[in-house]
């Protein structure tokens, strides 16, 4: 399985929306609707933010949606803020109890 | 209060053995399928392996197929990687993960195995 593919680096001013791709194939994105996304400070374990394509977890702001459209899903964070910088990875549920990782995202607040 | 809490990380030589644990609480873990997702220094993340609720069926990825094997006990909530034939590349933080159904909804702090000579 290879990694699904994420830009390297994304950034935008406070306030501002900023939006981070994520493609895979018809293997895994594009055949499944189980699109992931997490969130990884410095030192610090992942955090799930969005789970099954659009969904969020209790407690996650909803400022970041996700979609998913052919074989690349996106991960929206809207009115940014200083906290939302970090690392973000997508991840795909890719069949027979397999998974794949995105590149991952540095998202920058500018 | 849910916890997962890795140990048994280290230094190894190439070609060494190593089993790291993961101790889990505040949830019913023999309910849930268990994941280990790890991460190169600098690099992003990769599924490494799971395990059905039960444990009767174990996951690979191809990357680590026939060195790594994963295992659990239900009656001390806890669960297992057993990792032979260790080389350079599989350096890297050791996450337990719990599922929630096709995502990761909890990860532990995570285990350093470093392999070097």
């Amino acid at each position: 399985q290879s990694a699904l593919t994420q830009p390297r680096s994304v950034s935008g001013s406070p306030g501002q929306s900023v939006t981070i791709s994520c493609t895979g194939t018809s293997s895994d994105v594009g055949g499944h609707n189980y699109v992931s996304w997490y969130q990884q400070h410095p030192g610090k374990a992942p955090k799930l933010m969005i789970y099954d394509v659009t969904k969020r977890p209790s407690g996650v702001p909803d400022r970041f949606s996700g979609s998913k459209s052919g074989s690349t899903a996106s991960l929206t964070i809207s009115g940014l803020q200083a906290e939302d910088e970090a690392d973000y990875y997508c991840s795909s549920y890719a069949g027979g109890y397999s998974f794949v990782f995105g590149t991952g995202s540095k998202v920058t607040v500018l | 209060e849910l916890q997962l809490l890795e140990s048994g990380g280290g230094l190894v030589q190439p070609g060494g053995s190593l089993r790291l644990s993961c101790a889990a609480s505040g949830f019913t873990f023999n309910q849930y399928a268990m994941n280990w997702v790890r991460q190169a220094p600098g690099k992003g993340l990769e599924w490494v392996s799971g395990i059905s609720a039960a444990g009767g069926s174990p996951y690979y990825a191809d990357s680590v197929e026939g060195r790594f094997t994963i295992s659990r006990d239900n009656s001390k909530s806890t669960l297992f990687l057993q990792i032979n034939s260790l080389r350079v590349e599989d350096t890297a933080v050791y996450y337990c993960a719990k599922p929630a159904v096709y995502s990761f909804d909890f990860w532990g702090q995570g285990a350093l195995v470093a392999v070097s000579t």
